[in-house]
């Protein structure tokens, strides 16, 4: 199993350019995750998803979007990058039900100039 | 809104010395307390994790306790070593797993 995979694994955009991310499990995990980590401030919850064709917004939604067309994807948008979205992103899943642990892709770097 | 806060920022210890990372949260619906390792340049990964009707667990050198009166719980490394030299991270979540905060992190250092 690869477990959680992420690609790109490193971009640089322009300001104002577009891009998506693609995160895809294969362990058949329900929930699915994406994170930024800043120095100093940990990993904040962007969007997250309970199931195919659900998303909900995080901690620090604005400025991206997400779809969950299947079960084992799901992909974070940047619709016009800002240089605040400097940062390590993260995509992660785990299993539907109680006390279940997150399981990390390898994080994607992405640099807005 | 909800937080987790994890201290200290840094933490430096000599080899075979004990580390110890304190994190309190503030929703008192959070039920489950997961730690992550991150070395650097690599993902999280999980190290341990205790539930709420549990007040200490221990896995080897690392082992968990947990106050939830006072909304505490703590990491503690015993007999560190240089390959323990990474983040950590504490985090709370409530049983469905999907609200999860993280605390900001714990950079440890073990000197040799």
């Amino acid at each position: 199993n690869a477990g959680v995979t992420q690609t790109p694994k490193f971009r640089v955009l322009k300001t104002g350019q577009s891009m998506t991310l693609l995160c895809a499990q294969d362990m058949n995990h329900e929930y699915m995750y994406w994170y930024r980590q800043d120095p100093g401030m940990g990993l904040r919850l962007i969007h997250y998803s309970v199931g195919e064709g659900t998303t909900a917004k995080g901690e620090v939604p604005d400025g991206y979007n997400v779809s969950r067309l299947k079960k084992q994807n799901f992909l974070l948008g940047l619709e016009s990058a800002a240089p605040s979205q400097t940062s390590v992103y993260f995509c992660a899943s785990s299993y539907l039900g109680l006390y279940q642990p997150q399981h990390f892709g390898d994080g994607t770097r992405l640099s807005i100039l | 809104g909800e937080n987790v806060e994890q201290h200290p920022s840094t933490l430096s210890v000599q080899e075979g010395d004990s580390a110890v990372i304190k994190c309190t949260y503030s929703d008192s619906a959070s039920n489950y307390f997961p730690w992550y390792k991150q070395e650097l340049g690599k993902r999280p990964q999980l190290i341990i994790d205790i539930r709420s009707n549990v007040g200490e667990k221990k896995d080897q050198r690392i082992a968990v306790t947990l106050n939830k009166t006072a909304k505490h719980f703590s990491l503690h490394i015993t007999e560190t070593q240089p390959e323990d030299s990474a983040v950590y991270f504490c985090a709370a979540s409530d049983a469905g797993g999907f609200k999860t905060i993280f605390g900001a992190g714990t950079r440890l250092f073990v000197k040799a």
